[in-house]
């Protein structure tokens, strides 16, 4: 069965620095990969997925993540955060024709001053 | 483009009730798909409709209940309400992927609390 664990559970960070929010994944099939961000009371916004091709995917908002097979890993990276970024970060995934989609537990990032 | 709108945004039940959570798509979109998210998880699939029939479930006991409409429109129903129903309620719209996923689009939430 499909499962992702997302290392960290808060991330505190200073406003302008770089950021890395780490993602794992288990799956025995081919799969797609999503990171999603849910700003407060509000619902989750697709910033990438990767479904093919090359391993760098670029995203909204300056993020971007690198696709490792080899160690089923989904990393989402920005080189500068803002305070706007504050918010809670979804890795997910989904497998091959099926359209289900299980994320992990979210990471908070925390942009301070 | 409203994408996706869903109705009412929060609710208030007390254990045993029942309750219909409502969902329209975003544009053009023709399958919604349902999820419980947990205060401090992730959200969890509930179940798919598409063409008005339940085409995938999530590990949901048949309290939870959905519908289709002929406009793409659904509700989600929850049966014999308990405390650990409260959660936000998400609807997510998509097209049919032909074998590549495709995205779906989340709206803003139910946010129903069980008393």
């Amino acid at each position: 069965a499909q499962s992702v664990t997302q290392l960290d559970s808060q991330v505190p960070v200073f406003e302008e620095a770089p950021v890395e929010l780490r993602c794992n994944y288990s799956s025995s099939v081919s799969v797609y990969l999503f990171w999603y961000v849910q700003y407060p009371n509000q619902g989750l916004q697709l910033l990438l997925k990767y479904l093919s091709g090359s391993t760098l995917v670029k995203g909204i908002n300056g993020f971007e993540a690198e696709f490792n097979k080899s160690q089923t890993s989904f990393h989402l990276r920005k080189p500068s955060v803002h305070i706007s970024d504050t918010a809670e970060y979804f890795c997910a995934v989904s497998e091959w024709r099926d359209d289900k989609i299980i994320f992990g537990k979210g990471t908070r990032l925390h942009i301070l001053p | 483009d409203a994408g996706v709108t869903q109705s009412p945004t929060h609710l208030i039940k007390t254990r045993g009730q029942q309750v219909t959570l409502r969902c329209s798509p975003k544009s053009g979109h023709d399958t919604v798909s349902w999820y419980q998210q947990a205060l401090g998880q992730g959200p969890q699939f509930i179940f798919q409709y598409y063409e008005e029939e339940e085409r995938q479930r999530g590990n949901f006991p048949d309290r939870f209940s959905g519908h289709q409409f002929p406009n793409y429109s659904s509700e989600l129903n929850v049966n014999a309400l308990l405390l650990g129903d409260s959660a936000l309620y998400l609807c997510a719209s998509s097209t049919l992927g032909q074998g590549q996923q495709e995205t779906q689009y989340f709206g803003p939430g139910t946010r129903l609390l069980v008393l």
